[in-house]
């Protein structure tokens, strides 16, 4: 499987806290994406980053990615109680597949 | 702008029976595909279409059809529910290939299949 791996798998931080997630995966890709899922909704999509950057901000999130070590992290900075969700990273499959393939993700609760 | 909209959002049905998961998108997408979420699973690519008319098998097909008569609309077909298909099915579509750009989600139909 192509399916990549979150760590860790659940996450408890006090609010104003940074968050770090990984992500490791298994071949190579042209993109790794960061999405979001509330609880009981659909996932929104956070933040891509290509297998040429090293690293990537959007406002309170900072992504990074090692080709060489197939490893990505999402840093959530001053967390907030809003913040609290499932987060999963998802690779595509190289060149030519049209599919995304997603981790088991990483429970996040940020308590007030 | 309703984005992705998916119909029922929750359903029981009993092992046997047929139903049909509806998609529409607003987007003007090439691309739309159906995922199931399990837990501790992930997401898994069921089908998906790069366009009106196509249709492709993904990771885990068997027991589901597809199709894409509109461009805006993708249908999930479950023609003999099995309890193994139950599960949050989402919908997602995109505007690129996703070697490129990202996925839209739906809000998820949960399925039970007794």
């Amino acid at each position: 499987s192509q399916q990549g791996e979150e760590d860790p798998q659940a996450l408890s931080i006090q609010e104003g806290e940074n968050a770090t997630m990984n992500c490791s995966y298994k071949t190579s890709i042209n993109n790794l994406q960061w999405y979001r899922q509330n609880s009981g909704r659909g996932l929104v999509h956070l933040i891509l980053i290509r297998s040429n950057e090293r690293e990537k901000h959007s406002g309170r999130l900072r992504v990074t990615l090692d080709t060489s070590k197939k490893s990505s992290s999402l840093l959530i900075t001053a967390s907030r109680a809003a913040d609290t969700a499932s987060y999963f990273c998802a690779t595509d499959a190289g060149t030519g597949a049209n599919n995304l393939f997603f981790g088991t993700g990483t429970r996040l609760t940020v308590i007030p | 702008n309703a984005g992705v909209t998916q119909t029922p959002k929750f359903r029981v049905l009993k092992t046997g029976q047929s139903m049909t998961l509806l998609c529409a998108q607003d987007m003007n997408h090439e691309y739309m595909y159906w995922y199931r979420q399990d837990p501790g699973m992930g997401l898994r690519l069921i089908h998906y279409s790069v366009g009106e008319g196509t249709t492709a098998k993904g990771e885990v097909p068997d027991g589901y059809n597809v199709s894409r008569l509109k461009k805006q609309n993708f249908l999930l077909g479950l023609e003999s529910a099995a309890p193994s298909q139950t599960s949050v099915y989402f919908c997602a579509s995109a505007g690129a290939p996703l070697s490129a750009g990202e996925l839209f989600f739906g809000e998820g139909s949960r399925l039970t299949v007794l």
